[in-house]
């Protein structure tokens, strides 16, 4: 298994630009999230999906988009980039699962809007 | 609303001194998961420990202890003779059960130097 995969693991875009960030889970967990980590603040949720075809907001939305249409992948999409989405992007997934709430992270992708 | 605090920022300690890392949550849900991860300078994050509101035991891995006190609201981290490579950012987490994660909350981090 390769657990959560991300790709690129670094980007660099200028202001406007657009691009997505692919996350891939090889597990067949019905849950992915997609987090971003800035100094001082943790990690917080962006958008999330429980399972194929069925995505949520996070706490940080604006700016990005989802869609998930398999289990397997769930790719974050930046419209139009701002200096502001500067930050360390972390996909992650977990089961649906009563026993269980751990997520399990992919390596992350480190962009810098410029 | 939930929230995870983590007064402490950085830490900083010479080897083998025992540390504690505080972590302080608010939930008004009955049930929910405590979590603690590592994530060292590589960057990649860990899951270290998993705790469920039912079960206030407190937990000893190797040098790694965790104390958690519902009455307080209190789930800390003790490493016992600290090591150069505990040095990371080490992030507590609060989740309802059966949600599968995506409504975990985090904590800022502590960051931990540990000197030789």
């Amino acid at each position: 298994n390769a657990g959560v995969t991300q790709t690129p693991k670094f980007q660099v875009l200028k202001t406007g630009q657009s691009m997505t960030l692919q996350c891939a889970q090889d597990m067949n967990h019905e849950y992915m999230s997609w987090y971003r980590q800035d100094p001082g603040m943790g990690l917080r949720l962006i958008h999330y999906s429980v399972g194929a075809g069925i995505t949520d907001q996070g706490e940080v939305p604006n700016g990005y988009n989802v869609s998930r249409s398999t289990t397997e992948d769930f790719p974050l999409r930046l419209l139009s980039a701002a200096p502001s989405q500067t930050s360390v992007y972390f996909c992650a997934s977990s089961y649906r699962s009563e026993l269980y709430n751990e997520q399990f992270f992919g390596p992350g992708t480190r962009l810098t809007v410029l | 609303a939930q929230k995870v605090t983590q007064a402490q920022t950085e830490i900083s300690v010479v080897e083998k001194e025992d540390v504690t890392l505080d972590c302080v949550y608010e939930t008004r849900d009955t049930t929910y998961y405590l979590f603690w991860y590592k994530q060292p300078p590589s960057g990649e994050l860990v899951f270290l420990i998993r705790r469920n509101s039912f079960d206030e035991q407190n937990e000893i891995s190797g040098r790694y202890s965790w104390n958690f006190q519902k009455s307080t609201s209190s789930f800390n981290f003790t490493i016992t003779a600290s090591q150069v490579v505990d040095s990371a950012v080490y992030f507590c987490a609060l989740s309802p059960l059966n949600t599968g994660g995506f409504k975990t909350i985090f904590g800022a981090g502590t960051r931990l130097f540990v000197k030789a």
